[in-house]
Parts: structure tokens; C-alpha cells; sequence
């Protein structure tokens, strides 16, 4: 398999759940993205991570807690979310991610609804 | 802050015709510049970009200038085809992309 995956690629849960969402990118890049897209926002830079450590939170709440235990894998650990944290959940992953104009590739997302 | 400003759709063109959706910035120092298209149920794909004024990046058909004078990096493709139908996004870099809010591309036959 080629490219960035995500996994669930649709998800509903309730506020009380915890659930995870998976991502697995298969271009030996070492940089990797969480964002959030929301129908008629931009998209939202949540997370970054660069060769495993975390180099962006921007400003997520603490619901969200991402974990990258390789170069390769991204989860997003989801707790008592709220309703507005309905959205789809874009992976992405390039080279490198310091200043450097690098191409970011991104996987199909994951449709999130929070009831 | 950095921010980028697209043009609100749907857009709504017959097969064949000329394409042209705006996009703006704002930005300090020298930004690079791109286009992602995101088709039905799918994510993000790089289209396009170019890294500094005057560039102009082309793909598949499309093509946008970088624009310093005017901060602008318009996406221009001469004859559109009902598979173009997507959202197009304008974003600038290079370290973090800042996106805009997407035009939808209706192309009808």
C-alpha cells in the first residue's frame, strides 16, 4: 500500500466514548499532521510532529491527544469530545518540516460526528 | 497574521470553459505559495506551487503565477473538464501551511 492511510474512515461516537483514529504513511517522510476540517472554516493545524516529538500544538484542547510512536504511524487519542468537534480529521506527512518547502502529502481523512 | 483569501462558490462552469479562481494573501517575508484539490471522499493532492515571485507552477492543464505586486496567485485552466470537479484550496508556506476556506468546482457536460 502506497501513500498515507487514515483509519476509521468514518466515526461516530458519543461525547462519553474514547475512540482513536490511525494514520500510516508508507513515503518514508518524517513529518506528520493532524487537521481539522470543518465545513465552510479553513483548514485548522492541529498537531505536528517531527521524527517522533511533537514540534506544534496549536492551541488543541486537551481532548485531543495525539501519540506518534514511530515515524511512520500517527494516532489521535479522542476523549469526551463535544458536538462542534465534528469534522473530518486530515492526516499528512512530508520530508521534513522545519522551514523547508517541502511537499505535504495528505490521506483521504476521517469523518467524524460526535452525538 | 499570515492568512489567505479565496473566492466563495460553488463555481459553476460548462465543460469547456474558462476557469479562473482568486486567491489572495497576506503575508511578512517571502512565502511560498501552493494549490491542493480535494475530490469527492478523498483528501488533499498538491496541484501545484511555486516558491517565489514570478514562478508560475502548472499541472494537469492548470496554472498560477506568483504575484507579489498584487498578492495574488490566481488559478487559471484555459478548458475544464466534468473530472475537474473538486474543492480547490489556495494555501501559503512554507513551514505551515495556512489554507484558505476552498472553492467548490461544479463542471456540468
Amino acid at each position: 500500500e502506497t501513500g498515507v492511510t487514515q483509519t476509521p474512515r468514518h466515526l461516530v461516537m458519543g461525547m462519553t466514548n474514547k475512540k482513536s483514529l490511525k494514520c500510516e504513511q508508507h513515503l518514508g517522510h518524517n513529518a506528520m499532521y493532524w487537521y481539522k476540517q470543518s465545513a465552510k472554516k479553513p483548514l485548522e493545524l492541529m498537531f505536528v510532529y517531527n521524527f517522533k516529538e511533537q514540534t506544534e500544538n496549536n492551541s488543541v484542547p486537551s481532548r485531543f491527544s495525539p501519540e506518534c510512536p514511530n515515524s511512520s504511524h500517527l494516532f489521535l487519542h479522542l476523549h469526551t469530545l463535544q458536538p462542534e468537534d465534528s469534522a473530518l480529521y486530515l492526516c499528512a506527512s512530508s520530508l521534513l518540516s522545519l522551514g523547508v518547502q517541502e511537499t505535504q502529502y495528505f490521506g483521504p481523512g476521517t469523518r467524524l460526528l460526535v452525538l | 497574521g499570515d492568512s489567505v483569501t479565496q473566492m466563495e462558490g460553488p463555481v459553476t462552469l460548462s465543460e469547456e470553459a474558462f476557469l479562473t479562481i482568486n486567491c489572495t494573501y497576506t503575508a511578512t517575508g517571502y512565502p511560498s505559495l501552493f494549490w491542493y484539490v480535494q475530490y469527492p471522499g478523498e483528501g488533499l493532492q498538491l496541484l501545484l506551487k511555486a516558491t517565489k515571485a514570478d514562478d508560475k507552477g502548472s499541472n494537469k492543464g492548470f496554472e498560477a503565477t506568483y504575484r507579489k505586486e498584487t498578492t495574488s496567485f490566481h488559478l487559471e485552466k484555459g478548458s475544464v473538464q466534468v473530472s475537474d470537479s473538486a474543492v480547490y484550496f489556495c494555501a501559503l508556506g512554507p513551514d505551515k501551511l495556512i489554507f484558505g476556506t476552498g472553492t467548490r468546482l461544479q463542471v456540468f457536460p
